[in-house]
């Protein structure tokens, strides 16, 4: 069956810090991959989108990688914030008519 | 300001009553999607629609309806059949080329007395 994994558990780490969260997927061979943050009780905000042939990519001190064999893709915030603290989704193009498909999504914790 | 509107923020239902979301865009968008949240939970697709008089059905469709009459607009209702309805609902649009980012809206949470 088809699955998007996200680290259910919340990632806490301190400020100035990398934090890095995973997606893994199974059974889906998706064109692109996007990264929404969500703070609690509002709606996700889009920030970044990597295509099947790219393998990284960067705005500002944000990364996303992209690797098809492994079905995996990592976000990265380098320098972290508490202002970063947020719960994290990953995105995939998975349904037909160009449907997003979301992963449950991943807690980051920044301490100051 | 362009964006997503929805309303109201929270929402209380009856047992046996419909109730209705409502989700308006100004962003000159075709494409609008409705998706359910359960705590600590992602999203699951509700029902969606890429034009106006012309929608589908998401992943979990049943015990709910929507229409578009309008591309601003794309209200949904809970039915009286929806057995569990509390969640928080998520209303989105996205143009309607490849690839489609996605732009939501504040939600609105459903909660049943």
């Amino acid at each position: 069956s088809q699955k998007i994994e996200q680290n259910s558990e919340a990632l806490n780490i301190q400020e100035g810090k990398t934090a890095t969260l995973t997606c893994n997927y199974t059974n889906y061979s998706p064109a692109y991959l996007q990264w929404y943050r969500q703070d609690p009780g509002r709606g996700p905000v889009f920030l970044l989108l990597i295509r099947e042939n790219e393998k990284e990519k960067r705005k500002e001190r944000l990364k996303v990688t992209f690797d098809t064999t492994l079905k995996q893709s990592l976000f990265h915030i380098t320098a972290s914030q508490p202002a970063d603290s947020a719960t994290y989704l990953c995105a995939l193009d998975a349904h037909a008519g160009n449907m997003l498909t979301f992963g449950g999504g991943t807690r980051l914790m920044v301490k100051p | 300001d362009g964006g997503i509107t929805q309303s109201p923020k929270y929402l209380f239902r009856k047992e046996g009553q419909n109730v209705t979301l409502s989700c308006e865009q100004n962003l000159n968008h075709d494409a609008m999607y409705w998706y359910r949240q359960d705590p600590g939970q992602g999203l699951r697709l509700i029902y969606y629609s890429q034009i106006v008089n012309d929608f589908q059905k998401g992943d979990i469709a049943e015990g709910y309806s929507v229409s578009r009459e309008k591309k601003e607009s794309f209200p949904l209702t809970v039915t009286s059949a929806q057995k569990n309805p509390t969640a928080f609902y998520l209303c989105a649009s996205s143009t309607a080329g490849l690839p489609e980012t996605q732009y939501f809206g504040p939600g609105t949470r459903l909660l049943v007395l």
